[in-house]
Order: C-alpha cells, then structure tokens, then sequence
C-alpha cells in the first residue's frame, strides 16, 4: 500500500486556470505539508497542516490553498494558474517532527 | 533564517571508491537535521534523522554525522545503485514549520 498517494501524477493546463492536487496519507500521521521543487531541483516548504493549525510559508502567493477534510487528506487548490507556477509539487507527512515521508510529486506544466 | 549549503553539487565516483557528501547548516534552535535520497521521477526517500552533535546513525553503506555546524553523509564502498540526489534538510520550527532542504549533491558510481 502506498503511504502518501498523490493525484494526478502530470498536470497540463492553461494560464489562467484552477486546479487541484489530491493527497492521502495512510499512515496515521499527524501533519501534512506541501512543497515546490522548481526546475533547479531545489525543495521548498509550502505549507504545513497540523491539528486543524495551518502555518504558511509567508512567500507563497495566495493563490496557493491547502485544504483538509480530515487528518488523512491536504489537498492543493490553485487559482489563476501563472507560468511560474510550473514545477513539481510534493505532498509529504510527518508524526511530531520525525522524518517525513514523501509522495511521488506531481509535475505541473502551465501553458 | 534557516540555511542549508551541501557540497559538492555533483560528485562522480567509482564503484568501491568512498567519499563524504557535507551539509552545513545555520539554524536557531536544531529539532533534527534529515538526510534523504530522491531518485529521478520519485519523492525524496527518508534516510537518517539526527539530533544533537556526536550522534551517528548508520544503514548499509550509509553512515550520517552531526556536529554543530555540519553533518556528512559518508559513503563506504559504493554500489553503482547508490546513484541518486542526496539531500539535507533541517527542521527548526521555523518559516512553514517544515524541513529547510539543501540543493542536494548529484552522486554517480561508475561500475
């Protein structure tokens, strides 16, 4: 069983649109987080979700929304898609500030 | 604001020949400096997890180190299927309350 499963795995769109990025974490976990990997690779913090308690990282545009059902699901909600937002997106987990464990990212190409 | 430098970017070894992949880091308040290793396509993988100077952690040819400015990943007698990205990262509480990450160094073992 996969432990953090995103969807989709590429996301094709145009500028100007919304989009979603689903994620399920199976693993009990008691926080989610998103981050950016950008064309250099380089790994980046978005978000993190904890207990109901959502902390930002405070340079990312609010066109960025983490969203959570419940303790299992963060999902991504992007609006007015911009060129540089392309990038693949990684949802992971944690329990209480021990290594995280990653999803298989999800490449989002704006067009 | 936390800072995480890895060196060298990119480091070509043959197969046998052992090395040591450095990370240095300035954080207030260390929580846990992580070492993970992302392969082309996947999510970062959960290596090691270190938390106060003098501690080491080993796992097959792996062994990571921590002192208080730096930690090394040394690498004994590598295999060809060691190659991948090598990442660091530090947990501080800080920014999104997530990992600060490095930009990673690009190890190749040659058979």
């Amino acid at each position: 069983d996969t432990a953090v499963s995103q969807t989709p795995k590429y996301l094709v769109t145009q500028m100007g649109n919304d989009k979603s990025i689903k994620c399920e974490q199976n693993l009990g976990h008691d926080t989610m987080y998103w981050y950016k990997q950008d064309s250099k690779k380089f790994l980046k913090i978005m978000f993190s979700y904890n207990n109901k308690e959502l902390i930002i990282n405070e340079t990312v545009p609010n066109r960025f929304s983490p969203k959570s059902p419940d303790k299992a699901h963060l999902n991504l909600h992007i609006n007015s898609l911009e060129l540089g937002d392309s990038a693949v997106y990684f949802c992971a987990s944690s329990q209480s500030g021990a290594g995280s464990t990653f999803g298989s990212g999800t490449r989002l190409t704006v067009v | 604001e936390d800072q995480v430098t890895q060196s060298p970017e990119a480091l070509r070894l043959q197969e046998g020949e052992s090395s040591s992949l450095n990370c240095s880091y300035t954080v207030s308040g260390l929580r846990g400096l992580f070492w993970y290793r992302q392969d082309p396509g996947k999510g970062p993988e959960f290596l090691f997890t270190l938390y106060s100077a003098g501690e080491e952690k080993e796992k097959e040819r792996l062994k990571a180190t921590l002192t208080k400015k730096e930690s090394f990943l040394h690498i004994t007698a590598p295999k060809p299927e060691d190659s991948a990205t090598y990442l660091c990262a530090v947990h501080s509480g800080g920014g999104a309350d997530g990992l600060t990450f490095g930009k990673g160094t690009h190890l190749i073992i040659q058979p």
